[in-house]
């Protein structure tokens, strides 16, 4: 456990439904990432959050995704209209800027199914 | 094109046998990143390895980077099954909006066999 929790675990929706996940970062971690892993890749980047900014976007982030960090705390993850190309594992990762180091921790994952 | 790319792709050993993946990257970095993922669920960090640094130990890990070939390899010696699991590398990317976003390839599928 590495500190980070995401919800839910598992989500299986019909094409054409909105979804939305939460992430929990390191209590004292101001960075945070979303990625998304598809069958037999390595995660890819997604989003980005300094505090409760957005600083970055990927261009994977269609406009049927949104990210949102109020208050700089916990983060969610929406994505409307699901399509069944969207269907990944979406995983969080929350780091503290040490010096010129980023270690980023990662949450279990959030496995999206789209029937 | 992916910062980190792992090879072998797959690699199946025996209790007790060493096991070395590596990794190559593309651009310049201040640190490169190894972690492992079992099936179906989040990576877990492994080890950190500065640009300044050359080679790194943890336990049964061994890390060296080799910034003039872009290259790092991850040793895990005397494996168990447990160590069953793919591993990434993780070179990050500065980005303007000031993320170390982290770029990954497909990783090394390990497998120890008891």
């Amino acid at each position: 456990d590495t500190g980070v929790s995401q919800n839910p675990r598992h989500k299986i929706t019909k094409r054409g439904q909105n979804v939305t996940f939460r992430c929990d970062p390191i209590s004292e971690h101001n960075r945070l990432y979303w990625y998304r892993q598809t069958l037999g890749q390595g995660p890819e980047f997604l989003t980005y959050f300094q505090n409760e900014a957005q600083l970055e976007k990927s261009r994977l982030l269609s406009d049927r995704f949104s990210a949102e960090r109020p208050k700089g705390s916990f983060s969610t993850l929406e994505i409307q209209r699901t399509e069944q190309g969207d269907s990944a594992m979406y995983l969080c990762a929350s780091s503290l800027r040490r010096g010129i180091t980023d270690t980023q921790y990662f949450g279990p994952g959030t496995r999206l199914t789209v029937l | 094109s992916q910062q980190g790319e792992e090879d072998p792709q797959a690699l199946s050993i025996q209790e007790g046998e060493n096991a070395t993946m590596n990794c190559s990257y593309k651009t310049s970095i201040n640190n490169l990143q190894w972690y492992r993922q079992n099936s179906g669920r989040g990576l877990v960090h492994l080890i950190l390895i500065r640009s300044n640094e050359r080679e790194k130990h943890s336990g049964r890990l061994r890390v060296t980077l080799d910034t003039s070939k872009k290259s790092s390899s991850l040793l895990i010696t005397a494996s168990r099954a447990a160590d069953t699991a793919s591993y990434f590398c993780a070179p990050p990317l500065s980005t303007q909006g000031g993320s170390e976003k982290l770029v990954f390839g497909k990783g090394t599928k390990l497998t120890v066999n008891p």
